[in-house]
């Protein structure tokens, strides 16, 4: 079946530092990524969709300057939160689609803790 | 714009008990998907089922059955028999449908935190 992988699938860092999480689809092509947030005990929430090549597209009320989306192939996005503040810290997921599927397969997730 | 409530917020039962999680959206699409997910304490997201606006059908999977009705913009989800293996978060969640009959960017409930005792 279709695998993603994220690293580091935990990570503490120091509040000022930035921090790059990656997504990876092993074993197909993923044209769509999508980068989720989830607070403790709350919902996941959508920060972004990115296609292959071409820019992200933000959701209302996420800062894309601080959080830098990068979908430069069909296996690997990536997500880094720049000059990272202990209200950054939250569990982040990452799903892939291949081309115009329904299915959007996850990641198993990463844990940022800011400090 | 899309909605999905998932009004209960936790439930609690004994082994073996059944439990119905309920699952309330909106949409002004015509076309869109309908998702259960099973949220474990690792974190990791698990499918569990798929249902298109245009497939009213119930389904059964094991212990797990889901009634969907459009009259009532719900898509409700059944443990029979309930293991303590089935206690984690289990999200509700909607996807319009693509131009080109794909899905799109998902829109999931708060969750419901099911906690399955001995």
């Amino acid at each position: 079946g279709a695998v993603v992988s994220q690293h580091p699938s935990w990570v503490i860092c120091k509040s000022g530092t930035s921090v790059k999480i990656e997504c990876r689809s092993l074993d197909f092509q993923a044209t769509t990524m999508f980068w989720y947030r989830q607070f403790p005990k709350q919902s996941l929430m959508l920060m972004a969709t990115s296609n292959e090549g071409s820019k992200a597209t933000y959701e209302q009320g996420v800062e894309k300057d601080k959080f830098l989306i990068n979908h430069a192939s069909l296996t690997l996005s990536t997500l880094t939160v720049t000059s990272a503040h202990p209200e950054d810290s939250s569990f982040y997921i990452c799903s892939a689609r291949m081309g115009a599927s329904w299915e959007q397969y996850f990641g198993p997730g990463t844990r940022l803790t800011v400090t | 714009a899309q909605k999905v409530t998932q009004a209960q917020t936790e439930i609690s039962v004994v082994e073996k008990e059944d439990v119905t999680l309920d699952c309330v959206y909106e949409t002004r699409d015509t076309t869109y998907y309908l998702f259960w997910y099973k949220q474990p304490p690792s974190g990791e997201l698990v499918f569990l089922i798929r249902r298109n606006s245009f497939d009213e059908q119930n389904e059964i999977s094991g212990r797990y059955s889901w009634n969907f009705q459009k009259s009532t913009s719900s898509f409700n989800f059944t443990i029979t028999a309930s293991q303590v293996v089935d206690s984690a978060v289990y999200f509700c969640a909607l996807s319009e449908a693509s131009i080109t009959g794909g899905g799109n960017k998902l829109t999931f409930g708060t969750g419901t935190q099911l906690k399955v005792e001995l």
